[in-house]
């Protein structure tokens, strides 16, 4: 089955700095890349996703880039905030699989004032 | 709307006790899923139903069993409950074909004593 490694398990910045979260998956059937914020205590949300067919997606400081050929994807945040300290999970599912997510262990961003 | 709804919230459980989980969403979704958190361990999948009455295994199923008599429901079963059980578990449902965004329950945190 699917693979999802997650890389930094942890990661600390300051306030305004950018912050990169970075997946390799093994299956190369994948197409569905999602990625969601939890905050503490609280259920898992989806901030951005990107399908294979796409090698960049943006929206407003979050930033997703797929290499098919290396198999991985990433997380970037701009100009980070402290609301933006979380656990972020990546995510990957093939078409076919019933959306059946296989997730990474996931990154606890911490961004200090 | 309520979303994605999970009863209980907060269980204990002695060694050998059976439960159920209980999920219900007022989306429509067809799809349903059953997750379970542990601590450095992201979000691993239980138990899975593609549609009313059907139900199948997912990553790590041993333990559980469930049941989708309802669409809005779906229910997750302890028969004997075991201390390795003890974990935060995540409903989730998505409308279907085409759409990936997975949306979460609040979580039920199970301790197994």
């Amino acid at each position: 089955g699917e693979n999802v490694e997650q890389h930094p398990s942890t990661l600390s910045v300051q306030e305004g700095d950018s912050a990169v979260i970075k997946c390799t998956y093994s299956d190369s059937a994948s197409n569905y890349f999602p990625w969601y914020k939890q905050e503490l205590g609280k259920r898992p949300q989806l901030i951005i996703d990107i399908r294979s067919n796409v090698g960049e997606k943006k929206d407003q400081r979050i930033a997703v880039t797929l290499n098919k050929t290396a198999k991985h994807f990433s997380l970037h945040i701009t100009e980070t905030q402290p609301e933006d300290s979380a656990v972020y999970f990546c995510a990957a599912s093939k078409e076919g699989s019933n959306y059946k997510l296989t997730f990474g262990k996931g990154t606890l961003l911490t961004v200090n004032p | 709307n309520a979303g994605v709804t999970q009863t209980p919230k907060f269980r204990v459980l002695k060694t050998g006790q059976s439960m159920t989980l209980l999920c219900a969403q007022d989306m429509n979704h067809e799809y349903m899923y059953w997750y379970r958190q542990d601590p450095g361990m992201g979000l691993r999948l239980i138990h899975y139903s593609v549609g009313e009455g059907t139900t199948a295994k997912g990553e790590v199923p041993d333990g559980y069993n469930v049941s989708r008599l309802k669409k809005q429901n779906f229910l997750l079963g302890l028969e004997s409950a075991a201390p390795s059980q003890t974990s935060v578990y995540f409903c989730a449902s998505t409308k279907g074909p085409n759409t990936g965004e997975l949306f979460f329950g609040e979580g039920s945190r199970l301790t197994v004593l």
